[in-house]
């Protein structure tokens, strides 16, 4: 069976320090992966997807980066923290074909920025 | 661009009044649907989905129809429990891009 894990689960970090939010998914292959983050009174909001590795989309301009270098490893990155970058971040995977597949979600992220 | 747009909560119910939530979205091509769901305390779950024009979406009493003149996916529930208290969310994905698209979320409050 197919599982996902993100790590770590919860995080404070000061401001101006660097993140690396890591996600892995097992038991399937050539996953598409997505970073979504869900801000306190606010919806979730699509970071950055891939459907493969080196590619990678993003759709909010902003100080974090992601990265696939394996197949099934998906990386949310900063190297300078800011305090509006608090909130749950949430992975994600979901079979690349055929359309309409179930979108799995990891245990996600708590990260507070002080 | 591609949204997807629910209405505002919270949405506030006694038990067993009908629910609508309703769900718009603007998309290129031809996406599929759904409406996930977040318990309080809990992770994002699927509640159900419809993957093309026409197509009714169903899971523990909720519904949901694809409609394609209106672009809407507009979730129901005939009768709804304290239990169903949640934050619920539309969404879209393009089949082109692989790229998931949520609405804001809506927050359901069911009361006894």
């Amino acid at each position: 069976s197919q599982t996902i894990h993100q790590w770590p689960a919860t995080l404070v970090q000061p401001v101006g320090s660097p993140l690396s939010l890591e996600c892995t998914v097992e038991g399937t292959s050539n996953p598409n992966l997505y970073w979504y983050r869900q801000a306190a009174g606010r919806g979730l909001q699509l970071l950055f997807y891939s459907v493969g590795i080196g590619q990678i989309s993003s759709e909010v301009p902003q100080n974090l980066s992601a990265s696939r270098p394996q197949d099934r490893q998906f990386i949310l990155s900063s190297k300078k923290l800011l305090l509006s970058d608090s909130g749950f971040y949430l992975c994600a995977w979901s079979r690349g074909t055929p359309s309409g597949n179930t979108i799995y979600f990891g245990e996600g992220s708590w990260l507070t920025v002080v | 661009g591609d949204s997807v747009t629910q209405m505002e909560g919270p949405v506030t119910l006694s038990e067993e009044a009908f629910l609508t939530i309703n769900c718009t979205y603007t998309a290129t091509g031809y996406p599929s649907l759904f409406w996930y769901v977040q318990y309080p305390g809990e992770g994002l779950q699927l509640l159900l989905k419809a993957t093309k024009a026409d197509d009714k979406g169903s899971n523990k009493g909720f519904e949901a129809t694809y409609r394609k003149e209106t672009t809407s996916f507009h979730l129901e529930k005939g009768s709804v429990q304290v239990s169903d208290s949640a934050v619920y969310f539309c969404a879209l994905l393009l089949s082109n891009t692989g790229k998931l698209i949520f609405g804001q979320g809506t927050t359901l409050q069911v009361k006894p």
